[in-house]
């Protein structure tokens, strides 16, 4: 079974861009959750989607953003890019993410770079 | 907010058993611990979970204390391309897909 897929894998973007990260979840799984890893911050939840609706939100600023579509793929973006959105960002999947015994399973990440 | 406390590094040998400690307190009953691994610049990847018996699968074992304030992972012979960093989390069954990591042991196994 493939794994999580994310795509670009890096990215070049100048401040006031926005920018746009797609993630494919592992076949099978309905829950799509994001999360932001920095040096300084280490890594953050940004926000879980289920089944289109967003389940579940972080601590982030409304440039921050998310969707997901029918078919489970979700995508995250974010508008007037600041050189502090330089990161990795990294999509996990689920099947539900209600079970005791679900798992969450991490994509490779994209690179974000903000110059 | 993570609600666990990790050492901040730790050495093995290669061939060795890696006996990584992790202390969540705080944790509630409905609460699994989950552990999962980073090598660098890669997505994190899932090792094991347990609620309070002890686990095991074919990466590591689980060890978590009968009041289950603290656990134990162990790697039982240790490999180079087991060098990551290894994040220890507690998040209840109901809502395990908002995952807080705190900032994890950096494991370095060495020949």
């Amino acid at each position: 079974k493939a794994g999580v897929t994310q795509t670009p894998r890096y990215l070049i973007k100048t401040r006031g861009q926005q920018v746009t990260l797609s993630c494919s979840p592992i076949s099978g799984h309905r829950s799509v959750s994001w999360y932001q890893q920095t040096p300084g911050q280490g890594l953050q939840f940004l926000f879980e989607y289920f089944s289109e609706t967003q389940r579940n939100k972080g601590n982030f600023p409304g440039r921050f953003s998310g969707r997901q579509f029918s078919n489970s793929r979700s995508e995250m973006n974010v508008s007037t890019l600041e050189l502090g959105d330089s990161a990795l960002y990294l999509c996990a999947s689920s099947w539900a993410g209600s079970r005791s015994t679900d798992t969450q399973y991490f994509g490779p990440g994209t690179r974000l770079t903000v110059l | 907010d993570a609600k666990t406390t990790q050492p901040p590094s730790m050495d093995c040998a290669e061939g060795r058993a890696a006996n990584l400690p992790c202390n969540h307190s705080t944790i509630s009953g409905n609460e699994y611990v989950y552990w999962y691994r980073q090598i660098h610049s890669q997505g994190p990847q899932y090792i094991i979970h347990g609620l309070k018996n002890n686990e095991t699968n074919e990466m590591a074992s689980l060890i978590i204390t009968e009041d289950r304030k603290s656990s134990t992972l162990i790697l039982p012979h240790a490999t180079l391309r087991d060098t990551a960093v290894y994040y220890c989390i507690v998040s209840p069954s109901y809502n395990n897909n908002d995952m807080r990591f705190g900032a994890g042991t950096r494991l370095t196994v060495k020949p």
